[in-house]
Parts: C-alpha cells; structure tokens; sequence
C-alpha cells in the first residue's frame, strides 16, 4: 500500500542543521506532490509548503521562507526537508504529506508518521 | 492575510450528531476552496477524512460527511462514537499552490 516513512527523532542545538527525510514505498514519488506539515508542542497543523516531486520545484508558505528547504532523491524515492540555523521556536514534529491522487492534488494523503526535532542545548 | 477558522472546541454526547464548520475571516468558503478535513488523536499523525468538500477518504465510515453550510465548509458526524474524541483540522485550497490549515476543534464526546 502506499506509504510514507519518515526518519527518526532528532536532538539538535540551537544554530546547527537537520535533514529529515520521507521515503516513499507503494507508488511513484514523481506522480504526486508532497507537502511538509509543522505542529509545534500543544500547537495546531502548520501548512510549510509543498515540493512538486516531477519537477523539483518547491513552494513556501509565507512563515517558511528562508531557512527551509525541500529537496527530492527520486533514484531512492525521498523527499527530504532541511532547517539551518534551528531556533527553538523551531522544536517541532514534522509531517510529510503526499498530495491527494485527486482533485488536483489539493489535499493531504496518505501522512508520514512524523519526525520530532527538538532544538535545545 | 486570510485566516481559516473553527470552532476552538465542541462537544457532543454519544449517539448524538455534532457540525463543526470551516470559515474565512474575509469572504466565503466555496467548492473551489477544496475543503479537506483530517483527525487527529493525541500522539498520532492526522488521518484523512473528507476530501473535496464531500469525498470520503478510503476506510473513513460514512457517519463522517462534509458539505458547504451557507459560507463555510462542515464537517458533520452522525452518531458520534468515543473514539471520535479528537482534534479536527480543516485545510482550505487557497490558490497558487497555497494550502492553510485552520486552527482546528477540539472535539469531546461526553
């Protein structure tokens, strides 16, 4: 079935970088777009952005310009997203979301099971 | 810059039918909006419920159905079960790529 794994849990101190990354199994990475969810602690879904995964090209929602970025390795069928210089305000659990199979791909399914990263020294 | 909303928080007794609703702080939701809606229990990763305003997501019983009601997207639950205790989330389609979840329900069923 289709699937989306995502990498573990991550420590990190504040300024350094992290790579979580969302593998897909179950159908072609390259067919569907895939988006980057943000909860932070006791806090609501974040929208970040999406990466189209046939192109490469990736959107950012407003707030997640910057310091996030979204990249692809088809040949491994991953998306990843990258965080440099990690704030605190950055301590959070990410979600991958493939784009819906249909409707334009205007919705969220199947999810990853999240990452946390959590950011302190 | 256009903020989806919910309800903050509802409840609903068991058996019982509850609407929790998906606006805009300015204008109205349409079908061209896409309203989908996801749950989420604590600890777990969001589960897609209804897409497209009305389309159930596969496995999602059909007590779940979502409609526009007057200017907002709803997502209405008919016979609510205790394990329907959870977190709701609507996303509206916002044009250009963009999507924005709202600030999602809390809903208890007491």
């Amino acid at each position: 079935q289709e699937q989306l794994v995502q990498s573990g849990s991550e420590l990190k101190n504040p300024g350094a970088s992290v790579k979580v990354s969302c593998k897909a199994s179950g159908y072609t990475l390259t067919y569907y777009g895939m988006n980057w969810v943000r909860q932070a602690p006791g806090q609501g879904l974040e929208w970040m952005g999406w990466i189209n995964t046939y192109t490469g090209d990736p959107t950012y929602a407003q707030a997640f310009t910057g310091r996030f970025v979204f990249s692809l390795d088809t040949s491994v069928s991953t998306a990843y997203l990258e965080i440099s210089s990690l704030k605190a305000e950055d301590t959070a659990i990410y979600y991958c979301a493939r784009s819906g199979a249909t409707s334009g791909g205007n919705w969220f399914g199947p999810w990853g099971q999240g990452t946390l990263v959590t950011v302190s020294s | 810059q256009t903020v989806v909303t919910q309800e903050p928080s509802f409840s609903v007794s068991p058996g019982g039918t509850v609407t929790l609703t998906c606006g805009l702080s300015s204008g109205s939701v349409s079908t061209s909006y896409y309203p989908s809606w996801y749950q989420q229990t604590p600890g777990q990763a969001p589960r897609t419920l209804i897409h497209s305003t009305n389309v159930r997501s596969s496995g999602v019983p059909d007590r779940f159905s979502g409609s526009i009601l007057g200017n907002k997207a709803a997502l209405t639950i008919t016979g609510a079960q205790a394990d329907d205790e959870s977190d709701y989330y609507c996303v509206l389609y916002m044009g250009s790529g963009l999507k924005v979840f709202g600030g999602g329900t809390k809903l208890t069923v007491l």
